[in-house]
């Protein structure tokens, strides 16, 4: 079974600087999409960014970057001129291509806090 | 465009008894999912289907029932509700090989 880990349970930056949020994931399929997925004080998730593994290129979104090592299996999101709408829960998940079971599975979550 | 809807919002149970939860999408996906989210555990994949008709089981899939008998419908069932399924119920529905959308949550406590 697949399994998705963030070492990080809360990590913390100021205003305007950069921070690295980790995850790692545990696999045997060769194909899958990973995401980032970010949850506000309103609940709602909002989904940050995505990499498909057949991909080499790292995905980027504005400010929002990651860096995929598929051999080392680790999908670390890096969010850069933080900023106070930053604050959230950030979730990585995984997403099996395997048609018929394209379960998607959660890591337990980064708090972020951003200082001003 | 509604995108995907969870019923009801809040929700207060007495032990043993029962509730459905009922996930609606409006954007003809395949895929739904039911999650639990609980402090420190992140979100926990209770049961998903893969189509009208379908179903399968999660990472935590006891003391629930689902049921996909239309395709924009996913039902979520507590059939004795006990102070452990406290929790805050997510659904989520996509395509295939695509990201998820998500409901905003429904807030269960068991008393």
């Amino acid at each position: 079974a697949q399994t998705v880990t963030q070492s990080q349970p809360e990590m913390s930056v100021q205003e305007a600087e950069t921070v690295t949020l980790s995850c790692t994931y545990d696999t045997s399929e060769s194909d899958y999409y990973l995401f980032w997925y970010k949850q506000p004080p309103s609940r709602q998730m909002i989904l940050v960014i995505r990499q498909e593994a057949y991909k080499q290129q790292n995905a980027t979104e504005n400010r929002f970057s990651v860096n995929f090592q598929k051999a080392a299996k680790s999908f670390s999101l890096k969010i850069s001129d933080s900023q106070l709408g930053d604050a959230a829960m950030y979730f990585c998940a995984y997403r099996s291509r395997q048609g018929g079971s394209e379960k998607l599975v959660f890591g337990k979550g980064t708090k972020l806090t951003v200082n001003p | 465009n509604a995108g995907v809807t969870q019923t009801p919002k809040f929700r207060v149970l007495k032990t043993g008894q029962s509730m459905t939860l009922l996930c609606a999408q409006d954007m003809n996906h395949e895929y739904m999912y039911w999650y639990r989210q609980d402090p420190g555990m992140g979100l926990r994949l209770i049961h998903y289907s893969v189509g009208e008709g379908t179903t399968a089981k999660g990472e935590v899939p006891d003391g629930y029932n689902v049921s996909r008998l239309k395709k924009q419908n996913f039902l979520l069932g507590l059939e004795s509700a006990a102070p452990s399924q406290t929790s805050v119920y997510f659904c989520a529905s996509s395509y295939s090989h695509s990201q998820a959308f998500f409901g905003q949550g429904t807030r269960l406590t068991v008393v």
